[in-house]
């Protein structure tokens, strides 16, 4: 299995602070993604990364950025936090077929 | 704009019975991908398919794709309440990521 962490596993936070999710891989898979996951909307895309320093904007992206100094890591920011930011954050690497994508065990956002 | 639609969005069903979620997408997709998170956890994948036509199974799920039609279903057969969950398809038309359905939250009662 692709091994994928994701760090903090909790955060609260709060209105106007920064905030950085870190995600990483232990294999060298080019493709890296953000997902935000809220109630009644399933998963959507924040950002997502096809190699070091090479990264897009995804359905969801405002408010967010996001980088890649090494493949390993995947790291997402938020600049100012805001209460529409309280979510759940997925990571997820593209792994290749047959498999597809592989997701770390998310973060739980807060803020206050 | 691609969209994911999946039906029903929540489904109450009997131990025994057999049903079928349907995953409707809205421009050509040659993957689709069907995952089930439990509460509180990650998304486990379930099956990818590949190709028109393809057709997996595990246990009492199966899955089928039908890229035509722009269509993939989801059926459980005899189901018991370990498969409470809530599933969901996606698809990647590109390696830009998946855009996933709205999740079907399944509640399987004794």
């Amino acid at each position: 299995d692709a091994g994928i962490t994701q760090s903090p596993r909790h955060k609260v936070t709060e209105t106007g602070t920064p905030v950085t999710l870190r995600c990483h891989q232990t294999e060298n898979h080019r493709y890296m993604y953000w997902y935000r996951q809220d109630p009644g909307h399933g998963l959507r895309l924040i950002h997502y990364s096809y190699g070091v320093k090479d990264t897009d904007k995804g359905e969801v992206s405002d408010g967010y950025s996001v980088s890649r100094s090494k493949t390993e890591d995947f790291l997402l920011t938020l600049e100012s936090a805001t209460s529409s930011q309280t979510s759940v954050y997925f990571c997820a690497i593209s792994v290749g077929y047959p498999d597809g994508y592989t997701f770390g065990s998310g973060t739980r956002l807060t803020v206050v | 704009e691609l969209k994911v639609e999946q039906n029903p969005l929540f489904l109450s069903m009997q131990e025994g019975k057999n049903y079928t979620i349907y995953c409707n997408y809205s421009t050509t997709s040659d993957r689709l991908y069907w995952y089930r998170q439990d509460p509180g956890k990650s998304l486990e994948s379930l099956f990818v398919l590949l190709s028109n036509g393809a057709v997996k199974q595990e246990g009492r799920l199966m899955a089928s794709l039908d890229t035509k039609a722009r269509l993939s279903t989801l059926h459980i057969t005899a189901a018991v309440h370990d498969l409470s969950a809530t599933y969901f398809c996606a698809v990647d038309p590109s390696a830009d990521g998946l855009t996933f359905g709205k999740g079907t939250h399944l509640i399987i009662q004794p």
